[in-house]
Order: C-alpha cells, then sequence, then structure tokens
C-alpha cells in the first residue's frame, strides 16, 4: 500500500523559508511516477505547485517559479518542497502526491496534508 | 494562460443523476481527471484518462469530454457523495497541471 506523510514547521515566520518533506513508503521514489506538491488555503481550491522526477527533473507553477524548489532522497525515499519569501497567502494545508506512471498527470495517492501557518 | 472552469455549487436529488462541468480550452488536448474531497480529508482520485476509475471508486462515476468541457457524471448519487469535486489537466505548456476551482455537490 502505498503511502505519502508530510512532516514539517507548522508555523512560519513571514519572509522565511516554508520547508515540507513528503515520506514514502509501500513504493520505491525512484519509479517512473512524478512526485508532486499542492496547497489548499483553508476553505479554498486546490493549486498546483509542481512536481519533480527521481531523476531530479522538475517543473514548477509559474505563479510560484521564483520561490519554490524541490528535491529528491532516494536514499531515505523521500521529496521536499521548499517555498522562499513567505507571506501571510502562503498559509495553507500542503499535500504531498504521486502521480501515476501514465501521461495523465492524475495524483492517485495523496498524503494527509499539512497545516503551515505564516505568521510573526 | 490556461485555467479551468467550474460551477461553484449543483444540487442533485437523491437517486438522480448530476453532471458537474468542467471548462477550459486545454481540454481539447488533455482529459480532465476529477478528485472528490470531503471536509477535513485529501482528495480522493475518482476519474482519469478517457474514463477511467481507479480501483473502489464505484461505477456510478464516469467521465466525458466534448470540445473544452469535461464532465464528471454520477448516475444515481448517494448521500455519500456529497463533497465537492475538483477537475485538473495539463496547460498547454503540457509540462504544468492546472486544478478548476471546485464544485461543492449537495445531495438534498
Amino acid at each position: 500500500q502505498v503511502q505519502l506523510h508530510e512532516s514539517g514547521p507548522g508555523l512560519v515566520r513571514p519572509s522565511d523559508t516554508l520547508s515540507l518533506t513528503c515520506a514514502v513508503s509501500g513504493h520505491s521514489i525512484s519509479s517512473p511516477n512524478w512526485w508532486g506538491w499542492i496547497r489548499q488555503t483553508p476553505g479554498k481550491g486546490l493549486e498546483w505547485i509542481g512536481y519533480i522526477y527521481y531523476s531530479g527533473s522538475s517543473y514548477y507553477n509559474p505563479s510560484l517559479r521564483t520561490r519554490v524548489t524541490m528535491s529528491v532522497d532516494t536514499s531515505k525515499n523521500q521529496f521536499s518542497l521548499n517555498l522562499s519569501s513567505v507571506t501571510a497567502v502562503d498559509t495553507a494545508f500542503y499535500y504531498c502526491a504521486r502521480t501515476m506512471g501514465d501521461s495523465s498527470g492524475s495524483f492517485d495517492y495523496w498524503g494527509h496534508g499539512a497545516l503551515v501557518n505564516v505568521s510573526s | 494562460s490556461s485555467e479551468l472552469t467550474q460551477d461553484p455549487a449543483v444540487s442533485v436529488a437523491l437517486g438522480q443523476t448530476v453532471r458537474i462541468a468542467c471548462q477550459g480550452d486545454t481540454l481539447r488536448s488533455y482529459y480532465a481527471t476529477w478528485y472528490q474531497q470531503k471536509p477535513g480529508q485529501a482528495p480522493v482520485l475518482v476519474i482519469y484518462g478517457k474514463n477511467n476509475r481507479p480501483s473502489g471508486i464505484p461505477d456510478r462515476f464516469s467521465g466525458s469530454t466534448s470540445g473544452n468541457t469535461a464532465s464528471l457524471i454520477i448516475t444515481g448519487a448517494q448521500a455519500e457523495d456529497e463533497a465537492t469535486y475538483y477537475c485538473n489537466s495539463r496547460d498547454s505548456s503540457d509540462h504544468h497541471l492546472l486544478f478548476g476551482g471546485g464544485t461543492k455537490l449537495t445531495v438534498l
């Protein structure tokens, strides 16, 4: 059974960098899937942040590209998200998810989500 | 830039059929994927590709596309189908993904 679990600070100060890690179990992160981050402001819709392949290739949402960095650690079977220069509008639930191994870009397994609050 | 548009809310009588729409030019090139999200839970994949259901998704869920509009169809809606439904697809760049704003489904 594929499982994903987000971890990281629940509170980040404005202008700091938000850092989250997604631990994957039940599936090798080196398999032909893209590993993504999606966020959701409380009570609002979903926003795709980006995704990364085990090789390190990545694509980011153009609206966040200048602040986003993703990385993969195959030895730990996990991947990470860094979002720099955060403000209150970055307060959201952050989900990590796996895309299916096809061209659809569909996310078939999701973590439970991590709430990150940006506040001083 | 590309975008996907959904009606904010739709309602359906118990046992009836409901169609939830997602509009966007990118849907002329790529299929929509549909997710169901209930309060306090992560989204769940319900339809992907032309009209495929993951294991465990009831067969009352189906998908279709016509022109720039994709539809999630629930045939015989049940009380447990009350949720917010999101569509997503690739944008014209092929590498980036988009989400629709979501449709809150109420089962009456």
